[in-house]
């Protein structure tokens, strides 16, 4: 079946600091792969996406490119502000229905 | 356009009760999807709903049920309530008409507690 490992932290970092959140997949077929956000409180944001292979996802200075040969969608970002504390959540889904198969979720905290 | 909207935000339920919670999706969307979310099992697919029909389902015992009206609304039933269906219930949607690239809207949740 599908399934997502991401490391799940927590991570702490200062502002402008570089950020990598790591994503692996398992999956059958071609699926689209997501990241989410959660702030406190909230529901989840689609922050990016990428549908095939070697497509690369952008949103609000975060980028992940779809890897299929490492199976991989790792997130990153190169400064990263105080705002950006939150959880993310990387997540897959099979063209075949809208079921996500989510990871466990990486909690980011960013120190002024 | 008005987001994804779920009440109530916030409920408290005894074990054994049952519990109703609405999701209503983004005008003209026509696909709700639930999730269960916890701290010890993440997030978890329940169902989905396309005009009226449950296309999709987790694996989640019976005790988990859905609807979805003609306006594309949707609830979710659970009965016999357990401690361990204590949760953020989230439900998302979408146009319905391409799973490969249609973009899912979560609304906030419904924060279930059960004593």
């Amino acid at each position: 079946g599908n399934s997502v490992t991401q490391m799940e932290g927590p991570v702490t970092l200062s502002e402008e600091a570089f950020l990598t959140i790591n994503c692996t997949y398992t999956a059958t077929g071609y699926p689209s792969l997501f990241w989410y956000v959660q702030y406190p409180g909230e529901g989840l944001q689609l922050l990016l996406k990428a549908t095939k292979a070697d497509d690369k996802g952008s949103n609000k200075g975060f980028e992940a490119t779809y890897r299929k040969e490492t199976t991989s969608f790792h997130l990153e970002k190169g400064s990263v502000q105080v705002s950006d504390s939150a959880v993310y959540f990387c997540a897959l889904r099979n063209g075949s229905n809208y079921k996500l198969t989510f990871g466990k979720g990486t909690l980011l905290t960013v120190n002024p | 356009k008005a987001g994804v909207t779920q009440t109530p935000r916030y409920l408290i339920k005894t074990r054994g009760q049952q519990v109703t919670l609405s999701c209503s999706p983004i005008s003209g969307h026509r696909s709700v999807s639930w999730y269960q979310q916890t701290p010890g099992q993440g997030l978890q697919f329940l169902f989905e709903y396309f005009s009226e029909t449950q296309r999709n389902k987790g694996n989640f015992p019976g005790r988990f049920s859905g609807r979805q009206f003609s306006n594309s609304r949707s609830e979710m039933n659970v009965s016999t309530l357990e401690l361990g269906d204590s949760a953020l219930y989230l439900c998302a949607s979408s146009p319905g008409g391409s799973p490969t690239s249609d973009e899912q809207y979560f609304g906030p949740g419904t924060r279930l507690t059960v004593t």
